[in-house]
C-alpha cells in the first residue's frame, strides 16, 4: 500500500527566505507526482506535475524535483512571500493506477512579513 | 471561469438526513474523481468516473454513498442517512486522458457538517 509522508509538518520562515519542502513515498512504481497548494477551507490548486521520467519541473519561483528510485520529491520555493502561506500537499497515483491519488498530510507553511 | 465547480459550498444537516452534492468538471475533461478530506489530513480517494462509467470505488464508500455521472458531464454524490463521521470536505477533481499527464484539477469543495 502506497504511503506518502511530508516533512516538516509545519514551517515558519521570514519573508524572502528560500525553503524546501520534502515528500517521500513507499512504492516507487509511480506514473507521476503532483504538488498542490491548499488555502484554509479551500480546494486544492495544482502547482506542478512531474512525470516519472522527469527529474525536475519549474514554474516561476517553484521548482520540484523527483528521485523515483529513492522515493523522494522536494518542492523548492525561492524568495518566499507572505502570499505563499498555505498548506502544501504532494500526491502520487497508487495501486498501479495513474489516477487514484494518495496524498501526504501536508506541510503548513507560514511566511512572516 | 472554466475550472471545476461544486455546489453547495457548505452544507449543515442533521444526523439521519440525506444530502446530495454536485460537481461540474472542466468541460473537456472525461475523467472525474471524488475525494474526502478531514481536518489535518490529506484527501482520500472515494471514486473515479471515466465518461459516464464508474470504474472504481474505494472501500471508504459505504453502501450509504452513491455517485453518478449521467451522460458523462456533471456528477452527483449522495449520502443517505448521514452520520456525524461523515462530516468532512468533499472534493471533486477532473482530468483529461487526452492530455496524457492526467493532471488532476480540483474544485473548491463542499464542506459537510452533520449535527
Amino acid at each position: 500500500k502506497q504511503e506518502v509522508t511530508q516533512i516538516p509538518a509545519a514551517l515558519s520562515v521570514p519573508e524572502g527566505e528560500n525553503l524546501v519542502l520534502n515528500c517521500s513515498f513507499t512504492d516507487s512504481a509511480i506514473y507521476n507526482l503532483q504538488w498542490f497548494r491548499q488555502d484554509p477551507g479551500k480546494g486544492l490548486t495544482s502547482l506542478l506535475l512531474i512525470q516519472s521520467s522527469q527529474r525536475e519541473q519549474t514554474s516561476g519561483r517553484l521548482n520540484a524535483s523527483l528521485d523515483k528510485s529513492s522515493g523522494r520529491s522536494t518542492l523548492y520555493i525561492a524568495a518566499s512571500q507572505p502570499g505563499d502561506s498555505a498548506t502544501y500537499l504532494c500526491a502520487v497515483p497508487s495501486g498501479g493506477s495513474n489516477y487514484k491519488l494518495t496524498f501526504g498530510k501536508g506541510t503548513l507553511l507560514t511566511v512572516n512579513p | 471561469d472554466t475550472g471545476v465547480s461544486q455546489d453547495p459550498r457548505h452544507k449543515i444537516t442533521k444526523r439521519g438526513q440525506n444530502v446530495t452534492f454536485r460537481c461540474d468538471p472542466i468541460s473537456e475533461h472525461n475523467r472525474l474523481y471524488w475525494y474526502r478530506q478531514t481536518l489535518g489530513q490529506g484527501p482520500e480517494f472515494l471514486t473515479y468516473f471515466q465518461n459516464e462509467a464508474q470504474l472504481e470505488k474505494s472501500r471508504l464508500l459505504s453502501d450509504r454513498f452513491s455517485a453518478e455521472r449521467p451522460k458523462g458531464s456533471f456528477s452527483t454524490l449522495e449520502i443517505q442517512r448521514t452520520e456525524q463521521g461523515d462530516s468532512a470536505m468533499y472534493l471533486c477533481a477532473s482530468s483529461s486522458r487526452l492530455a496524457g499527464l492526467n493532471e488532476q484539477f480540483f474544485g473548491p469543495g463542499t464542506r459537510l457538517t452533520v449535527l
